[in-house]
């Protein structure tokens, strides 16, 4: 199994500014993703986060608003830059790792519950 | 399009007593079904994982069952506990090159002493 530590784990955000999020895993990963979750709704995907490369982005997710870094295989960062109140939700990091013959079992971090004000 | 549907959106229950929780997907072909546990402001936690073989797998008093030929499943909880009050979501991997995994939008489940 994964243990995946994600800081910080909530935060209060002016409107306009900009946010780190930090994704630190136990072991090397192949596959790290960064998903936002708004309330009452349902995990949506952001990116995944690509080590030595530039992260893939999911459609309506784009760099300028959510760059990520991936220097290595155990961690790597979300930016959600220039907040407005509409960013206001948990951002997830995930990892895949082989579990069993049913497939990859997906860790999930604690999240980072940011409120924008 | 593919779509993982739950049900019901919400269930309140008596400590103790047992609850089943359905999802409906339309993914096709699907790689494997998850059940997952969320508590209020953390992160999921993996419960069950199945492929389209398996028809039932068990997690303590959690049981996940799978019909492959209905896309349906079910989360069948026994006994129920207070620390069982959370968001249940199933969650479904397509069988293509491009592997997405389809979240459904969870039941919130409350367990009441």
């Amino acid at each position: 199994s994964a243990v995946i530590s994600q800081k910080p784990s909530r935060d209060i955000c002016q409107r306009g500014t900009s946010l780190t999020i930090q994704c630190q895993v136990d072991s090397q990963v192949t596959m790290m993703f960064w998903y936002r979750q708004q309330p009452g709704q349902s995990l949506t995907l952001i990116a995944t986060a690509n080590q030595g490369s530039e992260a893939t982005y999911e459609s309506g997710f784009v760099i300028d608003k959510f760059p990520i870094s991936r220097p290595n295989l155990t961690f790597s960062t979300l930016t959600v830059s220039n907040m407005s109140p509409e960013d206001s939700s948990i951002y997830l990091c995930s990892v895949e790792d082989r579990q069993d013959s049913s497939g990859n079992t997906i860790y999930f971090g604690e999240g980072s519950w940011l409120t924008v004000v | 399009k593919n779509q993982v549907e739950q049900s019901p959106q919400s269930l309140i229950i008596l400590e103790g007593k047992n609850c089943t929780l359905q999802c409906n997907y339309t993914v096709s072909p699907f790689s494997n079904l998850r059940w997952y546990k969320q508590d209020t402001g953390r992160g999921p936690v993996s419960l069950t994982i199945m492929t389209f073989s398996e028809n039932t797998k068990s997690n303590g008093r959690y049981t996940a069952t799978l019909d492959a030929d209905t896309k349906q499943s079910s989360l069948h909880i026994t006994a129920s506990q207070l620390s069982d009050s959370a968001s249940y979501i199933c969650v479904v991997r397509d069988y293509s090159s491009a592997s997405k995994i389809i979240f459904g939008s969870g039941t919130r489940l409350s367990i009441r002493p």
